[in-house]
């Protein structure tokens, strides 16, 4: 069964804490993605590769990076953990070919104190 | 940028009846439009999908329709049950070329 793997279901940090955030799939797929979900604002994109050592920024960018080493592994950083990001943060991944159909993983709900 | 918007923000209806969500997007270059459940604690799933050549597509008791002039498209259930509610997200995108934006949401539930 093809996954998404986000490494922790919930997080609780200090505000200026530094956090990462790691998803991982085993699709092969070229493309990923981060997402933040808010109640009632949908899903707003952070951050999305289409290759190794290659970001673009998204939607909402500030306050975050990221970074792919590998095809394999996305990972989400807050430099400076603020409690206005405090929210559940989706991993996703799509084929380069088409850049279709995403795969979301199960989400990290990550809490700013 | 492309914007979608979605409603109704939330919908409940009793088993057996139908649903229907939707979607508005402002992209005429859009031409992919995915919608996605998310059960309770589980990130979204694909459910169905249309793209811009295609006006319905059905998939058992779920249906989505496409009006590009009017820029909208609609989420169809029928047959409703219990396990059908759940968050449900619209998006758009350009296949082969970038990122898709989602509409709010619709929170959906079924009472049995």
């Amino acid at each position: 069964d093809v996954k998404v793997t986000q490494s922790s279901r919930y997080l609780v940090k200090r505000t200026g804490e530094k956090v990462f955030l790691e998803c991982v799939q085993d699709m092969d797929h070229e493309n990923m993605f981060w997402y933040r979900q808010d109640p009632g604002l949908g899903l707003r994109l952070i951050y999305f590769s289409y290759d190794v050592k290659m970001k673009e920024k998204g939607d909402i960018p500030e306050g975050y990076s990221v970074s792919r080493e590998k095809k394999e592994r996305f990972s989400l950083i807050l430099e400076s953990a603020s409690t206005n990001q405090t929210s559940m943060y989706l991993c996703a991944s799509s084929e380069a070919t088409t850049n279709e159909k995403l795969f979301f993983g199960s989400g990290t709900q990550l809490s700013v104190l | 940028g492309e914007n979608v918007e979605q409603h109704p923000s939330t919908l409940s209806v009793q088993e057996g009846d139908s649903a229907v969500i939707k979607c508005t997007y402002s992209d005429s270059a859009s031409n992919y439009f995915p919608w996605y459940k998310q059960e309770l604690g589980k990130g979204p799933q694909l459910i169905i999908d249309i793209r811009s050549n295609v006006g319905e597509k059905k998939d058992q008791r779920i249906a989505v329709t496409l009006n590009k002039t009017a820029k909208h498209f609609s989420l169809h259930i029928t047959e409703t049950q219990p396990e059908d509610s759940a968050v449900y997200f619209c998006a758009a995108s350009r296949a082969y070329a970038g990122k898709s934006t989602f509409g709010d949401g619709t929170t959906l539930t079924v009472k049995p």
